[in-house]
């Protein structure tokens, strides 16, 4: 089946820090990848459509300027988290959607994010 | 826009109980998915189904079972003879036309299956 890695899987680091995390498709091409974000205790909420080549669609309520999103090719998607803060720690869960209609998305294991 | 209820917060129940997870959803389009997924402690999400809008039959994977009814805009999982290793939280999800799009969760329900 399709694979989806993300990288760190867990970072702890001081606030105002930057903190980049990697989603890539191991073994499919993916136009689509999806930024997810779960506080304890709650679901996932979307934060942004990040496609390649383009600029990433952000949800209503997610900065775009502290949240950055770079789709450099059909196999990976980078988060970065610019200038951490402790309402920041999360755990930040990717998914990818292969090339082609009607497929289904693939999650990645997820990052977790501890802002100190 | 799209919502996804799941009005049962935490299940607790024995093993080898049958228990069933409610997933009441709203949406304008005409062609959408349907998805559950497993979420263990350790986080990562475990794909169960996918069901397109336009396949309302039921369906039987070993102890697990989902039952979908557009009259009523439900997709309820069953766990048939649950068991210790089925404690997470499950969550219903929807996405719109090609099951590709984003998806809209639903809040999820923590099932704890006791010895």
């Amino acid at each position: 089946g399709a694979v989806v890695s993300q990288h760190p899987s867990r970072v702890i680091c001081k606030s105002g820090t930057s903190v980049k995390i990697e989603c890539r498709s191991l073994d499919f091409q993916a136009t689509t990848m999806f930024w997810y974000r779960q506080f304890p205790k709650q679901s996932l909420m979307l934060m942004a459509t990040s496609n390649e080549g383009s600029k990433a669609t952000y949800e209503q309520g997610v900065e775009k300027d502290k949240f950055l999103i770079n789709h450099a090719s059909l196999t990976l998607s980078t988060l970065t988290v610019t200038s951490a803060h402790p309402e920041d720690s999360s755990f930040y869960i990717c998914s990818a959607s292969p090339v082609g209609p009607g497929n289904e998305q693939f999650f990645g294991p997820g990052t977790r994010l501890t802002v100190l | 826009a799209q919502k996804v209820t799941q009005a049962q917060t935490e299940i607790s129940v024995v093993e080898k109980e049958d228990v069933t997870l409610d997933c009441v959803y709203e949406t304008r389009d005409t062609t959408y998915y349907l998805f559950w997924y497993k979420q263990p402690p350790s986080g990562e999400l475990v794909f169960l189904i996918r069901r397109n809008s336009f396949d309302e039959q039921n369906e039987i994977s070993g102890r697990y079972s989902w039952n979908f009814q557009k009259s009523t805009s439900s997709f309820n999982f069953t766990i048939t003879a649950s068991q210790v290793v089925d404690s997470a939280v499950y969550f219903c999800a929807l996405s719109g036309q090609g099951g590709s799009e984003k998806l809209v969760f639903g809040k999820g329900t923590k099932l704890t299956v006791n010895p």
